[in-house]
């Protein structure tokens, strides 16, 4: 099956700092999805990208599906931007599940 | 807030217990997925359901079963319970507009402890 490697696997940050997030796909998908996991292990929706870029607030997210890859990028980080992000897809011809990623581990200190 | 209910939040039960998590779906979703979320399994996919009728399954164990009822509801029944089955469990829907393309929604999840 289609595998999600994400990267990198843990991030500290300082308040204010930027990040970028990477999404490595192993096959062609029709669906790709980033989410945010918060401390109370609620999965945020945070975009719908199976291709092309995305904005929404301090957060973008751009997919290039002809390489494989997507990039979630998180501007001016703050302390509730802490929590997981994982990056899911599903792969063009397979089924139609969402297959995860191990994610990234944020920590934003004030 | 999604719109995709799961009920109960929290559940505490003993091994060999039989207990069942409820998920309401998106008003409009004819999708429904379960996924489990383990300290060392990350998140993994059970079990789909389309109107009714389960269209993919994943790592569900046997003891582990599911269904999609005429409202959409669905029940994800977890049996013969273990100290390993201890875990969140989701459940998640989509509006399905074919070839796996539809934008899935999560609920809060279900956490189950078994002592």
């Amino acid at each position: 099956g289609i595998q999600v490697e994400q990267s990198p696997p843990d991030l500290i940050l300082q308040e204010g700092a930027n990040s970028t997030l990477r999404c490595n796909f192993s096959d062609s998908v029709n669906n790709l999805q980033w989410f945010h996991q918060n401390p109370w292990g609620q999965l945020i929706n945070l975009f719908y990208i199976p291709s092309g870029t995305k904005q929404n607030g301090r957060l973008s997210a751009t997919t290039v599906a002809t390489e494989r890859y997507s990039l979630l990028y998180i501007s001016s980080s703050q302390t509730t931007d802490s929590g997981v992000y994982f990056c899911a897809v599903s792969s063009q011809g397979g089924s139609e599940k969402l297959v995860f990623g191990k994610g990234t581990k944020l920590t934003v200190n004030p | 807030d999604s719109g995709v209910t799961q009920t109960p939040k929290h559940l505490i039960t003993a091994t060999g217990q039989r207990v069942t998590l409820r998920c309401s779906p998106r008003s409009g979703d004819l999708s429904v997925y379960w996924y489990q979320q383990s300290l060392d399994q990350g998140l993994q996919f059970l079990i789909q359901y389309y109107n009714g009728e389960e269209r993919a399954k994943g790592n569900i164990l046997e003891r582990f079963s599911a269904q999609q009822f005429p409202d959409l509801h669905s029940e994800l029944n977890l049996s013969s319970l273990e100290l390993g089955d201890s875990a969140l469990y989701f459940c998640a829907s989509s509006v399905d507009r074919g070839k796996g393309t539809g934008e899935l929604f999560f609920g809060e999840g279900s956490r189950l402890t078994v002592l």
